[in-house]
């Protein structure tokens, strides 16, 4: 089955960008979403088909893909983007759904 | 406004069955993509299963053969029946729904706990 690798942690400093990470086989090849999860609430659906914002979300939200690692961008951190992030594909043979593990933001 | 209501966790012993409902409102369960997807507790997203408007039904194999997603179109209500249920299905299980037949969760719900727990 597809696994999805992201870095279990990333620190930043507010005002600066961060970048999250999801390997994948040829990840570049599929189309991956990107979702925010804060404690105690259910996730939010933050960047689809690798790059497009739903709208409410900010523009200093943004993602990328190419080859086998995908990557969420967070311009201009704020103390309140502290979060957990999972990238999220469709596999294709099995017709499943695949998470990556999560990566917890922490805004310094 | 899209509302999805989950309901039906509670705690069962190792061996049993439960079922979960998931209420939609401002949304057709009928018409799009309906998953559930659990999180057991201090841990990442699990994909559980997926209803399709057409009918098709997937799982994962950690749930596969125990696992039952259906809906009642008329209720709009989504369901998964799980039976054996196993230590390692102790999780929060949330409703997402998909726009159409979209392969990312636009829209989820704030879960039902589900203890497995003898």
């Amino acid at each position: 089955s597809y696994v999805l690798t992201q870095p279990p942690s990333v620190s930043v400093a507010p005002g600066r960008t961060a970048r999250i990470t999801c390997g994948g086989h040829h990840i570049g090849s599929t189309s991956v979403h990107w979702y925010q999860q804060k404690p105690g609430q259910a996730p939010v659906l933050l960047i689809y088909y690798d790059s497009n914002r739903p709208s409410g979300i900010p523009e200093r939200f943004s993602g990328s893909s190419s080859g086998n690692t995908a990557t969420l961008a967070i311009s201009r951190v704020e103390a309140g983007d502290e979060a957990t992030y999972f990238c999220q594909v469709w596999d294709s043979t099995t017709d499943h759904r695949v998470f990556g593990g999560g990566t917890k933001l922490t805004v310094l | 406004e899209v509302q999805l209501v989950e309901s039906g966790g509670g705690l069962i012993q190792p061996g049993g069955s439960l079922r979960l409902s998931c209420a939609a409102s401002g949304f057709t369960v009928s018409g799009n993509y309906m998953s559930w997807v659990r999180q057991a507790p201090g841990k990442g997203l699990e994909w559980v299963s997926i209803i399709y408007s057409g009918d098709g039904t997937y799982y994962a194999d950690s749930v596969k053969g125990r696992f039952t997603i259906s809906r009642d179109n008329f209720k709009n209500t989504l369901y998964l029946q799980m039976s054996s249920l196993r230590v390692e299905d102790t999780a929060l299980y949330y409703c997402a729904g998909t726009i159409g037949a979209a392969v990312y969760f636009a829209y989820w719900g704030q879960g039902t706990l589900v203890t497995v727990s003898s």
